[in-house]
């Protein structure tokens, strides 16, 4: 199992509409959670970290499940703007090691 | 303040030539990682310091890739000989500190494209 999985893109979406991105992990020692955008041909960026309550960032919210081992994010009201490849990043397992990423999930956003 | 630098921005090498790539993280970042990205994957960790010290290279192909962080600042990845197969996206982030886990966000360079011909 790889340490880090995600839904199989590509999402292609009308503006305005609600999508929900899963990813999952496999060491439950892991404890910290981030989403990381990438536009084409460019490097990864901090979308936002995930904490345990839940979290939200105007129209991003982030979900952790520790029991499942499980990371959303779900984006409401796409804008054209959204259009990336969306990268779950989890460590590898206690705090201070390594940041491990999936293979990221690509959203196109239509008009 | 300036953000992660990495040289060059592009290489295209013969294969089994020696490659070598450079990186200046954020000023004050203890922790850096270097990167490689495939067409369509997620990045590949290939080796993480904290300082100097390497502290996680188990995913690092020691045959031909070797990295060096001298006096904990700057580093260089280097490949020799390179294959066909290494031709990718070669990343390097830092981060304030990656043992905190309220310090290790990564910040990214532009990444450095390596065609292996």
């Amino acid at each position: 199992r790889k340490e880090v999985e995600q839904d199989p893109g590509p999402f292609n979406v009308p503006e305005g509409a609600t999508v929900a991105f899963n990813c999952t992990y496999s060491n439950s020692a892991s404890q910290s959670f981030f989403w990381y955008r990438q536009d084409c041909r460019k490097e990864p960026k901090l979308l936002m970290s995930v904490y345990s309550s839940g979290n939200e960032d105007g129209r991003f919210t982030a979900q952790l499940n520790r029991a499942s081992q499980y990371i959303s994010l779900l984006i409401r009201d796409s804008k054209l703007s959204d259009s990336a490849t969306y990268l779950c990043v989890v460590n590898r397992g206690q705090a201070g090691t390594a940041l491990i990423f999936g293979k990221g999930t690509t959203l196109s956003v239509s008009s | 303040e300036a953000g992660v630098v990495q040289s060059p921005r592009y290489k295209i090498i013969e294969k089994k030539q020696p490659v070598a790539f450079w990186c200046n993280p954020i000023s004050g970042h203890n922790t850096l990682y270097w990167y490689r990205q495939n067409l369509g994957q997620g990045p590949e960790l290939l080796i993480r310091y904290e300082n100097e010290e390497a502290v996680d290279d188990s995913q690092l192909p020691k045959d031909r890739f070797s990295a060096e962080r001298l006096k904990g600042v700057d580093s260089t990845l280097k490949i020799q000989p390179a294959e066909l197969g290494d031709s990718a996206v070669y990343l390097c982030a830092s981060s304030l500190d990656g043992a905190s886990p309220t310090n290790e966000k990564l910040f990214f360079g532009s990444g450095t494209q390596l065609s292996v011909l």
